[in-house]
């Protein structure tokens, strides 16, 4: 069964300066999709980057970068330049087939706080 | 615009009521999905459909009912035989071949 873990239940960063968001997963496929969500207060769910098991390089997307380690089977996401906006819950989630229409298995999330 | 509407975005029903929330999309998505959130927590799988006519349970689907008739339309009812009925629901669509999946506001239901 697959199996995302998010063990940063808060974390706080200064404006402008980068962060780091953990996120470790278990499955064994060999082939699967990493997802990071974005969720504000509003409650809607944000699509904000993707990474596939085979991708040979780390996605990136704006400010935002996934380093994965395949290895060490972590998925981590970078925040570049914190902006007030980024206070948020930020979800870790995969899937088995990197693509098609399976559902996600998500993590507990960490809620993000940027201090001015 | 396309996208995904659910209604309403508040809820209240009374004890032992069944209710159904409403999740539509013009996305022209093959996959529609239904997660349910509680308080710090992440998202959990209730039921989803990958064609119309046919859905599969989720880990939480007990208590829980769809119907998917329509490739646009996925609506949920929380039956009373669901224990602990109050959370944040929220519904999702993908299209096949595409990474991304897409998320609706939410609908927020409190049962009293």
């Amino acid at each position: 069964a697959q199996k995302i873990t998010q063990t940063q239940p808060g974390m706080f960063v200064q404006e402008k300066e980068a962060v780091t968001l953990d996120c470790t997963y278990d499955t064994s496929d060999p082939s699967y999709g990493l997802f990071w969500y974005k969720q504000p207060s509003s409650g809607e769910m944000i699509f904000l980057i993707y990474q596939g098991s085979y991708d040979q390089q780390n996605a990136t997307e704006g400010r935002y970068s996934l380093n994965f380690q395949k290895a060490r089977k972590s998925a981590n996401l970078v925040i570049s330049a914190s902006q007030l906006g980024d206070s948020a819950m930020y979800f870790c989630a995969m899937r088995e087939v990197p693509s098609g229409n399976t559902p996600l298995v998500f993590g507990k999330g960490t809620r993000l706080s940027v201090i001015a | 615009d396309g996208g995904i509407t659910q209604s309403p975005k508040y809820l209240f029903r009374k004890e032992g009521q069944n209710v159904t929330l409403s999740c539509e999309q013009n996305l022209n998505h093959d996959a529609m999905y239904w997660y349910r959130q509680d308080p710090g927590q992440g998202l959990r799988l209730i039921y989803y459909s990958q064609i119309v006519n046919d859905f599969q349970k989720g880990d939480i689907a007990e208590g829980y009912s769809v119907s998917r008739e329509k490739k646009e339309s996925f609506p949920l009812t929380v039956t009373s035989a669901q224990k602990n009925p109050t959370a944040f629901y929220l519904c999702a669509s993908s299209m096949t071949g595409d990474n991304e999946q897409f998320f609706g506001p939410g609908t927020r239901l409190t049962v009293l």
